[in-house]
């Protein structure tokens, strides 16, 4: 079936360090989103992507999908403490339902 | 009301007990969806409920039995689980079950099977 591989698996950055999580899928997709689950919390919807090569900025948060629609990636400007967490795209194998990635856990260092 | 209300948050349970995870959501959304995720995993899919039916069983064994009683209640029914079984559960909605929605999703029950 359809995977959806994310890297690196940890991430640990200095506060102000730039991060970037990158997902790559075996098929292509017809949208992907991006979810940030805080420790101990859980998955909070961030964007969804849908277009060829769309880039979507969300304050320090870039987001990119590939011209193939077969990758994507989350770029942060600047990491601050409160940006911790783990990190999840999800793209659709079918009609109904989501693969999440294996998440991208970001520990930050102040 | 954007929230996703999932009770209780924290469960054990024996493996001889039944117990029932609850979900409730008011945001008229129509699809519900249990996933399962453990530790430093990513959500996995269990089920999922459209328009009060059940669309998706990703093969769960029948120790976890989903019911959704109207469209902003969602169960989880659990009997004779298995130490593995433990897990943090997460619930989430969104609006009519297709891959294209965003999904919120519920702060979870964390679940330890002794």
């Amino acid at each position: 079936g359809q995977q959806v591989m994310q890297i690196p698996q940890y991430q640990h950055v200095q506060e102000g360090e730039d991060f970037t999580t990158y997902c790559n899928s075996s098929t292509t997709l017809s949208n992907i989103q991006w979810y940030k689950q805080r420790p101990g919390g859980h998955p909070v919807f961030l964007i969804q992507l849908v277009k060829s090569g769309e880039v979507k900025k969300q304050k320090r948060l870039t987001f990119q999908f590939g011209e193939a629609k077969k990758n994507s990636s989350l770029h942060i400007t600047a990491t601050q403490t409160t940006d911790v967490g783990t990190y999840f795209c999800a793209g659709p194998p079918g009609a109904q339902k989501l693969v999440f990635g294996q998440g991208t856990r970001l520990t930050i260092n102040p | 009301d954007t929230e996703v209300t999932q009770t209780p948050k924290h469960l054990v349970m024996g493996m001889t007990n039944k117990k029932s995870l609850k979900c409730e959501q008011h945001m008229g959304h129509r699809a519900m969806y249990w996933y399962k995720q453990k530790a430093k995993k990513p959500p996995e899919l269990m089920f999922v409920y459209s328009y009060e039916k059940l669309s998706i069983n990703e093969s769960v064994p029948s120790r976890f039995s989903p019911e959704c009683p109207n469209s902003s209640l969602l169960n989880l029914h659990l009997h004779a689980l298995q130490p593995e079984d433990s897990a943090l559960y997460l619930c989430a909605s969104s609006q009519t079950g297709t891959a294209n929605e965003k999904l919120f999703f519920g702060s979870g029950t964390q679940l330890s099977v002794l």
